[in-house]
């Protein structure tokens, strides 16, 4: 089974504060993903990657950067959390299957962030 | 722009059939069903590509009709196991054919199952 591992299931920062979700999958998937979930609002994309050094802006990237220095490894950045950014974040992957219908997502656990 | 699930909450007993629904203002490549228990990550229920397809999994089964960019999750029988919050995700893709599997989520739709 592919799995998506995040370092950190719950964090609790102070505003201002430099904050790194991590994120790493095991089987040699193309594409990763960071996703935002928020009561009500479901899953908003943040930013995607689809190669080494590669990035795309998703739908909320304001706040927030990405780096992709090793295919496995996928890491969010908030470079000055605020309050607003209390959420869970979703780390998920995908094979890179251009239109075969079969792009599915595999999430990780989820991180908890609280910005006080 | 996010697609539209309705309803936001479903509560069932068991044995129960349920239906929740996904429309999208776009047009749409594949519609993907996703369910999340509590504290848990989001798990893969079906795709369905544009053609109309039907797709079933055990007694939950979906339908995608492209003209309309609708698509429905049917839930018949209801078991407790069937607790959590449904997620549709529409794909679409870009220019050159590609979409990476980039899917934009609905808001999602709690469904409750009581003994």
């Amino acid at each position: 089974d592919v799995k998506v591992t995040q370092s950190s299931r719950y964090l609790v920062k102070r505003t201002g504060e430099k904050v790194f979700l991590e994120c790493v999958q095991d089987m040699d998937h193309e594409n990763m993903f960071w996703y935002r979930q928020d009561p009500g609002l479901g899953l908003r994309l943040i930013y995607f990657s689809y190669d080494v050094k590669m990035k795309e802006k998703g739908d909320i990237p304001e706040g927030y950067s990405v780096s992709r220095e090793k295919k496995e490894r996928f890491s969010l950045i908030l470079e000055s959390a605020s309050t607003n950014q209390t959420s869970m974040y979703l780390c998920a992957s995908t094979l890179n299957r251009v239109g075969s219908g079969a792009n599915v997502l595999t999430f990780g656990a989820g991180s908890r962030l609280t910005v006080l | 722009q996010q697609p539209v699930q309705s309803p936001q909450a479903v509560i069932l007993r068991e044995g129960e059939d349920a239906v929740i629904n996904c429309s999208s203002s776009k047009a749409l490549y594949s519609v993907h069903w996703y369910r999340q228990k509590h504290g848990e990550a989001p798990v893969f229920l079906m795709i369905l590509l544009k053609g109309g397809e039907q797709k079933g999994h055990e007694k939950i089964s979906a339908s995608f009709n492209e003209k309309k960019q609708q698509s429905s999750l049917y839930l018949t029988a209801s078991q407790l196991s069937y607790s959590g919050t449904y997620f549709c995700g529409t794909e679409r893709l870009d220019r050159g054919g590609t979409s990476y599997g980039k899917l934009t989520f609905g808001q999602g739709t709690i469904l409750t199952v009581h003994p």
